[in-house]
């Protein structure tokens, strides 16, 4: 079974401009959550979707924004960027139904976003 | 709002020798769900071993074990027999009873030394 798969693996950007992360869950998995790591801030929770509807959301700018697609493909969108959007953006899949200890978090490889 | 402590942010442990990785956390649900990843240097996130707050026997995974104390809020790893390929940043996480919205602790990066 194919795992979570991210694309692209690294990104540089500019500050001012915008950018689009996608991230391909597990087979039969429904919810794609999003995450950004940092080495100060650590793992932060960016948003949750579910059967293409943001479940959760974390304490983020609206200039952070997701998306799920009827296949479960989820994008994460990151406009007017700023030099502290720098960070390791991870996806994670789950079934996203029952206990969560029988639906835990599978991540992706992660894209590293570089804001210059 | 929960929140996941890790106040150990760098240990080293010998090749085939324990060690015990901390974790605290504070919440106010009588039920939850506990979990430790692993990120090795490669940077992919593997789960480690998961515990639910209902259940009170630790959780054991191989050469894994979990020290779960929930009325103090700890939730300790411990790691047997460590190997080089150990080595990784290990995250304690939390998550409620709807699993939709995990909590990471800051991480504690844990070198093997051979």
């Amino acid at each position: 079974k194919a795992g979570v798969t991210q694309t692209p693996r690294y990104l540089i950007k500019t500050r001012g401009q915008q950018v689009t992360l996608s991230c391909s869950p597990i087979s039969g998995h429904r919810s794609v959550s999003w995450y950004q790591q940092t080495p100060g801030q650590g793992l932060q929770f960016l948003f949750e979707y579910f059967s293409e509807t943001q479940r959760n959301k974390g304490n983020f700018p609206g200039r952070f924004s997701g998306r799920q697609f009827s296949n479960s493909r989820s994008e994460m969108n990151v406009s007017t960027l700023e030099l502290g959007d720098s960070a390791l953006y991870l996806c994670a899949s789950s079934t996203g139904t029952g206990a969560p200890d029988n639906s835990p978090l599978h991540f992706g490889n992660g894209t590293r976003l570089t804001v210059t | 709002a929960q929140t996941v402590t890790q106040s150990q942010p760098e240990m080293s442990v010998q090749e085939a020798e324990t060690v015990t990785l901390s974790c605290t956390y504070d919440t106010s649900e009588n039920n939850y769900y506990l979990f430790w990843y692993k990120q090795p240097p490669s940077r992919q996130m593997i789960l480690v071993i998961r515990q639910e707050a209902y259940k009170q026997q630790n959780a054991t995974e191989n050469r894994f074990s979990v020290n779960f104390q929930k009325a103090a809020k700890s939730f300790s790893l411990k790691i047997s027999d460590s190997q080089l390929g150990d080595t990784a940043m290990y995250f304690c996480a939390f998550t409620d009873n709807y699993g939709q919205n995990f909590v990471f602790g800051p991480g504690t990066r844990l070198s093997v030394l051979p």
